[in-house]
């Protein structure tokens, strides 16, 4: 089945430094990736989508200059949180999708950011 | 936006019996219904989902329900075990391919 990688699965970084995350399909073509969040107890939170070479739609209330997205090709989306500090600690998750028609996503297994 | 409301927030059943969870969705676009397990520290995975054009889907022990007049959707696991013991999430796809959560229902099974 179509299998996403997401590394790394845990990350301490000090407060005003970035961190980047990576996604990777890595036996499908992903045409959309989506990134998450979730806090402790709590449900997903979309916080943006991004199509293969194109800018990524952010939801709103995400800032889209703290969480830059890049989607440069159909199989790798990474995630830089910039300047992160305390209360960006969160578990983010990648989602890919394959057809882009709505169904069929498929997960990585997460990142545990702690910035200290 | 698709509002996904998710209940009960907690289940505990005794090994063997049976765990329903139910959702509501509110967007009557949407077309596909996801069920997910997640454990402690990793990320969600499939266990079934539904699109508007059935009822009703089983796989094994798992069985996923769909009533669109009524916008409502149910999970259910036969025979539990306590490998059943996660957090389930329901979902419902809208606008632009994004899915929205429910906020998730913590099942515990007892030995």
């Amino acid at each position: 089945g179509a299998v996403v990688s997401q590394h790394p699965s845990r990350v301490i970084c000090k407060s005003g430094t970035s961190v980047k995350i990576e996604c990777r399909s890595l036996d499908f073509q992903a045409t959309t990736m989506f990134w998450y969040r979730q806090f402790p107890k709590q449900s997903l939170m979309l916080m943006a989508t991004s199509n293969e070479g194109s800018k990524a739609t952010y939801e709103q209330g995400v800032e889209k200059d703290k969480f830059l997205i890049n989607h440069a090709s159909l199989t790798l989306s990474t995630l830089t949180v910039t300047s992160a500090h305390p209360e960006d600690s969160s578990f983010y998750i990648c989602s890919a999708s394959a057809n882009g028609q709505g169904y069929g996503y498929t997960f990585g297994s997460g990142t545990r950011l702690t910035v200290v | 936006g698709e509002n996904v409301e998710q209940h009960p927030s907690t289940l505990s059943v005794q090994e063997g019996d049976s765990a329903v969870i139910k959702c509501t969705y509110s967007d009557s676009a949407s077309n596909y219904f996801p069920w997910y397990k997640q454990e402690l520290g990793k990320g969600p995975q499939l266990i079934i989902d539904i699109r508007s054009n059935v009822g009703e889907k089983k796989d094994q022990r798992i069985a996923v329900t769909l009533n669109k007049t009524a916008k409502h959707f149910s999970l259910h696991i036969t025979e539990t075990q306590p490998e059943d013991s996660a957090v389930y999430f329901c979902a419902a796809n809208y606008g632009n391919n994004r899915l929205a959560f429910g906020k998730g229902n913590q099942v515990v099974v007892i030995p």
